[in-house]
């Protein structure tokens, strides 16, 4: 149980193209999900927390306006990368909190690697 | 001080020796406690996840929790080759985000 899908895996896109990727939970309802973004190396950065039904909270320093998340049902989050440069380039990984379990542990996503070119 | 500390390593040991991964907090406001692997370029794993103080062991993982002096352990017993990984500390308090360590990676030498 508590697997969490993104889709692609990877993708490559040009400079000022628009990106987006999807976060599932498969085996549970999950009104929290987190988008995180990861540099070769180094841990983890929590950009957003997506709340199903309404706007997300974003960490501060993080363009709301170039990284639009939408989280329209409780197994289902997007992040669109808006007019991507290569400096978005990177590893984006979502989770999800099951909201059965009750617990606060995360679940997640496989990654999708953003290449801007 | 960062809320969370955690030695980046690397850490190398044989296989089949006992490992060690620990990690130091500062917010006593934690109550809980995560360790997730993450391997080269895939999602963190979660393996163990514990609420307050004690102990708590799924096969040869093994977490261990000390409130009073804020200090987290995961010990590997009978290390695999397949072991190595990154291994993320987490915790959070009650409702919270989780905060994470920055990863310590671990290599099993065969």
């Amino acid at each position: 149980g508590a697997v969490v899908s993104q889709h692609p895996s990877r993708v490559i896109c040009k400079s000022g193209t628009s990106v987006k990727i999807e976060c599932r939970s498969l085996d549970f309802q999950a009104t929290t999900m987190f988008w995180y973004r990861q540099f070769p190396k180094k841990s983890l950065m929590l950009m957003a927390t997506s709340n199903e039904g309404s706007k997300a909270t974003y960490e501060q320093g993080v363009e709301k306006d170039k990284f639009l998340i939408n989280h329209a049902s409780l197994t289902l989050s997007t992040l669109t990368v808006t007019s991507a440069h290569p400096e978005d380039s990177s590893f984006y990984i979502c989770s999800a909190r099951d909201i059965v379990a009750g617990g606060n542990e995360q679940y997640f996503g496989p990654g999708t690697r953003l290449t801007v070119t | 001080q960062k809320e969370v500390e955690q030695d980046p390593g690397p850490l190398s040991v044989p296989e089949g020796a006992i490992v060690s991964l620990n990690c130091t907090y500062s917010n006593s406001a934690f109550q809980y406690f995560m360790w997730y692997r993450q391997y080269s370029r895939k999602g963190p794993e979660l393996l163990m996840y514990t609420y307050s103080s004690g102990n708590k062991e799924d096969g040869r993982f093994t977490a261990q929790v000390d409130k009073s002096s804020k200090y987290i352990s995961l010990f590997i017993r009978d290390s695999q080759p397949s072991d190595s990984a990154t291994y993320l500390c987490a915790m959070s308090g009650i409702g919270d985000k989780i905060i994470f360590g920055k990863g310590t990676r671990l290599h099993i030498l065969p």
